[in-house]
């Protein structure tokens, strides 16, 4: 079963600090992987879109991996802003259009002053 | 990118109404979808919302509770229809194929609760 796990669920950091979100997938055959952030009671926005021949893609303060061997993507956040605290959504695309989109449950990120 | 706006962007209804949230993009899309967001959970497609014909449902949801239209590549609109609590949910509207592109937007949501 196509599956995408993230972890951890939740996390408060300090303003100012780095974090690291992890991301594991099960989805075949892959097409691509997808970060998302969603504010709260917004719709989620794009951050990074890698494909399979893609390591690590980068996007201001935010660096997307990807592991396509082992199946990991971890999203790493640099000098955390208040404005970062929102949910961040992974998303695996399996070949076959946009209605093979699989999305993780996101993680909680809370970045306090 | 697409700028996606849906109406309403919360409401709370009674149980055994109907809803219906508009989902209008300010350009041409070639794909359209809906999406359910229940609380705690990630995004389940609903739907894709196809211009001119019948959408396409996934599985789980039928057009009877959730019908849906997409009179034209601008704009779309889904009905909850006889609405229970466990419809309680946020609904998104999301368009790709901007300029054959493989991005995906997403519209703000519509929150709504079923009492």
């Amino acid at each position: 079963k196509n599956q995408v796990e993230q972890s951890p669920q939740s996390l408060i950091i300090l303003e100012g600090k780095n974090c690291t979100l992890q991301c594991n997938y099960t989805v075949s055959p892959f097409s691509n992987l997808r970060w998302y952030k969603q504010d709260t009671g917004r719709g989620p926005v794009s951050l990074t879109i890698m494909t399979f021949s893609e390591n690590t893609k980068s996007n201001g303060r935010y660096t997307a991996t990807l592991d396509a061997d082992t199946k990991q993507s971890s999203l790493h956040i640099t000098a955390s802003q208040l404005s970062d605290s929102a949910s961040y959504i992974c998303v695996v695309s399996a070949k076959g259009g946009f209605q093979k989109l699989v999305f993780g449950t996101g993680t909680r990120l809370l970045v306090s002053p | 990118s697409a700028v996606i706006s849906q109406k309403p962007s919360r409401d709370i209804c009674q149980r055994g109404t109907s809803l219906t949230i508009q989902c209008q993009v300010d350009s041409q899309v070639t794909m359209m979808f809906w999406y359910r967001q229940q609380p705690g959970q990630s995004l389940t497609l609903i739907a894709t919302a196809n211009q001119g014909s019948e959408a396409t449902y996934e599985s789980g949801f039928v057009i009877d509770k959730f019908p849906i239209s997409r009179p034209n590549l601008t704009f779309s609109t889904l009905t909850v229809s006889n609405m229970s609590p466990e419809d309680s949910s946020i609904y998104l509207c999301s368009v790709a194929g901007l300029a054959g592109g493989n991005e995906q937007f997403f519209g703000p949501g519509t929150r709504l609760t079923v009492l």
